[in-house]
């Protein structure tokens, strides 16, 4: 089975703070993708990497970016974090190519800013 | 323009009976993806049916049938026999093209089953 982690599932955090979401996944997936989800706006893309190293802007990258160091793993950073920040964040990955290559998701990080 | 539409913001069904959640898309590409996720109270999106757009066939899995009308760029989830678990919200998304490699997703329709 497919497994995507990310490293908490509820995060409090301060206004103006650094914060850091880790996602790990273990299918030797090529693309991780970072989206969050807010009430009544589905699911919308931070950032995605399809390569190590190699990261792409979603829809709303403002106040984020990416790491991605290994393949298996993938961060997204709030580099001062803002109270408008505060919301679901979702981490997934699938392969490259091969229809249909859906995506598998993480639990979810629920992010507080305060 | 939105690329994927769902107006259903809410559903109700009585469980054993069949339910239509609807989406729509917009693309001007030939070749793209509709998936649909379902997400529990729990959290975690679970993937549930897909439709190439080549496809002829209306995609099954189970319970899951999508009614793939490409005409009218619409791609409706179908619950058959309903039950308490399916109480869930439901994502429609797309992926357009060969080099796009995310998804994007409608707003959600949150079902849910009567006894």
């Amino acid at each position: 089975d497919v497994k995507v982690t990310q490293s908490s599932r509820y995060l409090v955090k301060r206004t103006g703070e650094k914060v850091f979401l880790e996602c790990v996944q273990d299918m030797d997936h090529e693309n991780m993708f970072w989206y969050r989800q807010d009430p009544g706006l589905g699911l919308r893309l931070i950032y995605f990497s399809y390569d190590v190293k190699m990261k792409e802007k979603g829809d709303i990258p403002e106040g984020y970016s990416v790491s991605r160091e290994k393949k298996e793993r993938f961060s997204l950073i709030l580099e001062s974090a803002s109270t408008n920040q505060t919301s679901m964040y979702l981490c997934a990955s699938s392969f490259l190519a091969g229809d249909p290559y859906e995506q598998y998701f993480g639990p979810g990080t629920r992010l507080t800013v305060t | 323009a939105q690329k994927i539409t769902q107006t259903q913001p809410g559903m109700f069904v009585q469980e054993k009976e069949a339910v239509t959640l609807d989406c729509t898309y917009d693309t001007s590409d030939q070749s793209y993806g509709l998936f649909w996720y379902k997400q529990p109270s729990s959290g975690e999106m679970i993937f549930l049916i897909y439709q190439g757009s080549y496809d002829e066939q209306n995609a099954t899995e189970g319970r899951y049938s999508l009614n793939f009308q490409k005409a009218r760029k619409s791609a409706n989830l179908v619950i058959s026999a309903s039950q308490l678990g399916d109480s869930a919200m439901y994502f429609c998304a797309m992926r357009e093209g060969a080099g796009r490699r995310a998804l994007t997703f409608g707003s959600g329709t949150r079902l849910q089953v009567q006894p």
